[in-house]
């Protein structure tokens, strides 16, 4: 049974470029969570996505964007990069209406620097 | 002030020894109680979920909720140097929300 996956696992980017992070799902999930964590920190949540749609949405500007597909994956966007969005960021896949829809299982991450 | 608060340590321990660490939390909304397990440049792992208050024991590892002292801790007995990893606290509203997490604090367990 995979678990969550997430590509690529690193990025170098340079201020002011777009960025496209990818998602696929633990098997059986249908909800996508993305959080970002800075170096020392708890992660951060940044949306939520169910049923395709953005069902949640944290402290984070709208160049953070993102997508769900059909197929449950996800991508998350980042414009106009700024040094500030150095970070790992976190895929989280979970099953809505579960008894354990809180229970959230996470990918590696994907770590991106900006320069 | 965090929602959250959790002391980032690091800590440091010899193999064998019990464990213990907590978190703080403003939010009386908070029902669903997590502990993670990090390991470096990896994502976070569930090690603990709990609902409400009370205690909740699997294996090693001893989670306890006190809803009305806001307070959380993670108890961890004869630890072994593969514990040495940063353990953060998570929160939720429940619902589906979004999870609230301290700093993470890192242990080190020495041999």
């Amino acid at each position: 049974d995979a678990g969550v996956t997430q590509s690529p696992t690193h990025l170098i980017k340079t201020r002011g470029q777009q960025v496209t992070l990818r998602c696929s799902p633990k098997s059986g999930h249908d909800t996508v969570s993305w959080y970002q964590q800075a170096l020392g920190q708890g992660p951060q949540f940044i949306f939520q996505y169910y049923e395709e749609e953005e069902r949640q949405r944290g402290n984070f500007p709208d160049r953070f964007s993102g997508h769900q597909f059909p197929n449950y994956s996800s991508e998350l966007n980042v414009n106009a990069l700024l040094l500030g969005d150095s970070a790992l960021y976190l895929c989280a896949s979970s099953r809505q209406g579960s008894s354990t829809n809180e229970k959230l299982f996470f990918g590696s991450g994907t770590q991106l620097s900006v320069l | 002030q965090k929602e959250v608060e959790q002391d980032p340590g690091p800590l440091s321990v010899p193999e064998g020894a019990i464990v213990s660490l907590n978190c703080t939390y403003s939010n009386s909304a908070f029902q669903y109680f997590m502990w993670y397990r990090q390991y470096s440049r990896k994502g976070p792992e569930l090690l603990m979920y709990t609902y409400s208050s009370g205690n909740k024991e699997d294996g090693r590892f001893t989670a306890q909720v006190d809803k009305s002292s806001k307070y959380i801790s993670l108890f961890i007995r004869d630890s072994q140097p593969s514990d040495s990893a940063t353990y953060l606290c998570a929160m939720s509203t429940g619902g589906g929300n979004k999870l609230t997490f301290g700093t993470g604090t890192q242990l080190k367990v020495e041999l």
